[in-house]
């Protein structure tokens, strides 16, 4: 079982749509939790660390839930600069390495 | 800019034969990362470097991969006797203090034909 687990869409979806993605990780001992954008054939970009009091920076919010292991990030009022693939992290044991999750594709359409 | 950079930024090799990438972080920052991503697929761990000790390895990094950062600086990642497997996009991330938030270079995309 991968470490971290994700729904790879595509998420296809209008401007201005609300759209969330979720992912689930498979070590309870995990300390630190980020989501992470990568635009086409870029580096990723850390979008935002993930807190159990849940987080939110303008349109985003993420969420955590450690009991179920399971981490959310939901986009509100999407816009077309928001397509990308959007990259569930999940620290590891040693706290050093991060571990990626495939990734969601997101489109926004016009 | 002061970006993390990385060079080449493409590299075709045959196989068998050896190569050699290069990183340079951002200046401050004393945490080096490798990781591996290839199409479809999130980064994956290779290894991790604090100034100039490699402090931890994944399993992925087989005994053909060697890595250095003998300066505490610049890094190299070595793959000898390169399969087609390797085939990969080879990025390289520094940090400050905190793993979370890493800074990615643009990444070496490696073909072994």
């Amino acid at each position: 079982r991968k470490e971290v687990e994700q729904d790879p869409g595509p998420f296809n979806v209008p401007e201005g749509a609300t759209v969330a993605f979720n992912c689930t990780y498979s070590n309870s001992a995990s300390q630190s939790f980020f989501w992470y954008r990568q635009d086409c054939r870029k580096e990723p970009k850390l979008l935002m660390s993930v807190y159990s009091s849940g987080n939110e920076d303008g349109r985003f919010t993420a969420q955590l839930n450690r009991a179920s292991q399971y981490i959310s990030l939901l986009i509100r009022d999407s816009k077309l600069s928001d397509s990308a693939t959007y990259l569930c992290v999940v620290s590891s044991n040693s706290g050093y390495a991060l571990n990626f999750g495939k990734g969601t594709s997101l489109l926004v359409t016009p | 800019d002061t970006g993390v950079s990385q060079d080449p930024r493409h590299k075709i090799t045959k196989r068998g034969q050896n190569v050699t990438f290069r990183c340079d972080p951002i200046s401050e920052h004393n945490r080096l990362y490798w990781y591996r991503q290839t199409l479809g697929q999130g980064p994956e761990f290779l290894t991790y470097f604090q100034n100039e000790a490699q402090l931890e390895k994944s399993r992925l990094l087989s005994d053909r991969f060697s890595a250095e950062r003998p300066k505490g600086s610049f890094s190299t990642l070595e793959i000898q006797r390169t399969e087609q497997g390797d085939s990969a996009m080879y990025l390289c991330a520094s940090s400050e203090n905190s793993v979370g938030e890493q800074y990615f270079g643009p990444g070496t995309r490696l073909t072994v034909t």
